[in-house]
């Protein structure tokens, strides 16, 4: 199962903002690695969103946004659009597991 | 383009093995790290593997290792997963997917990812 907890919905009328959290422990966010955020729409491979906290790739609209505290993450999507209904999911490294890890994952549905 | 074209997906029956592939391009592949991402159906995603850009070290999750050995040929540009003594829990679509963010993995983001490749395995 996954160490990263992310809550399984959340949605939003279109213009709206949204946020999706992304819980952690002293073992991978806590211990100050880095978190990264993907977006997966339906029937597709994930697609980077957010890399090291806060950082957007090119192509990434502004609307997008991510942050880091202590042992949780978030991204926001502000001024929702109907384009942005997908699956959410956050990443970071476990030095317990030695790995990568990866949320649970969050529906987001554009009311 | 940067781009990841997995292969070698199929049917198979629990117990049997099955070799993935990935073929990379429009990157210098022998600079990355690269991994190997799995999404069962409707659920979530897991890492499953990675490799050094020389193939000197290599990570895997708890759950298949000693069943799984990843591999790669930079001459080929390409990487591999070779899954044996496979089990119904390993049904999943497998992406390849190139580590970035630089040469320490633990620090690196995935990006590019392939699109895919299904794993059905049957009891």
């Amino acid at each position: 199962q996954s160490v990263l907890t992310q809550p399984p919905s959340v949605s939003g009328a279109p213009g709206q903002r949204v946020t999706i959290s992304c819980t952690g422990s002293s073992s991978n966010i806590g211990a100050d690695y880095d978190v990264h955020w993907y977006q997966q729409l339906p029937g597709t491979a994930p697609k980077l969103l957010i890399y090291a906290n806060i950082n957007r790739p090119s192509g990434v609209p502004d609307r997008f946004s991510g942050s880091k505290s202590g042992t949780s993450a978030s991204l926001a999507i502000t001024g929702l659009q109907a384009e942005d209904e997908a699956d959410y999911y956050c990443q970071s490294y476990d030095s317990s597991l030695s790995g990568s890890v990866f949320g649970t994952g969050t529906k987001v549905t554009v009311l | 383009e940067v781009q990841l074209v997995e292969s070698g997906g199929g049917l198979v029956q629990s117990g049997g093995s099955l070799r993935l592939s990935c073929a990379a391009s429009g990157f210098t592949f022998s600079t990355y790290w690269m991994n190997w991402v799995r999404q069962a159906p409707g659920k979530g995603l897991e890492w499953v593997a990675n490799i050094k850009h020389d193939g000197s070290e290599k990570y895997y999750v708890d759950s298949v290792k000693g069943r799984f050995t990843i591999s790669r040929d930079n001459a080929k540009k390409s990487v591999s997963l070779q899954m044996n003594s496979l089990r119904v829990e390993d049904t999943a679509v497998y992406y390849c997917a190139r580590g970035a963010g630089g040469v320490v993995p633990r620090y690196n983001w995935f990006d590019p990812w392939g699109q895919g490749t299904l794993v059905t395995v049957s009891s």
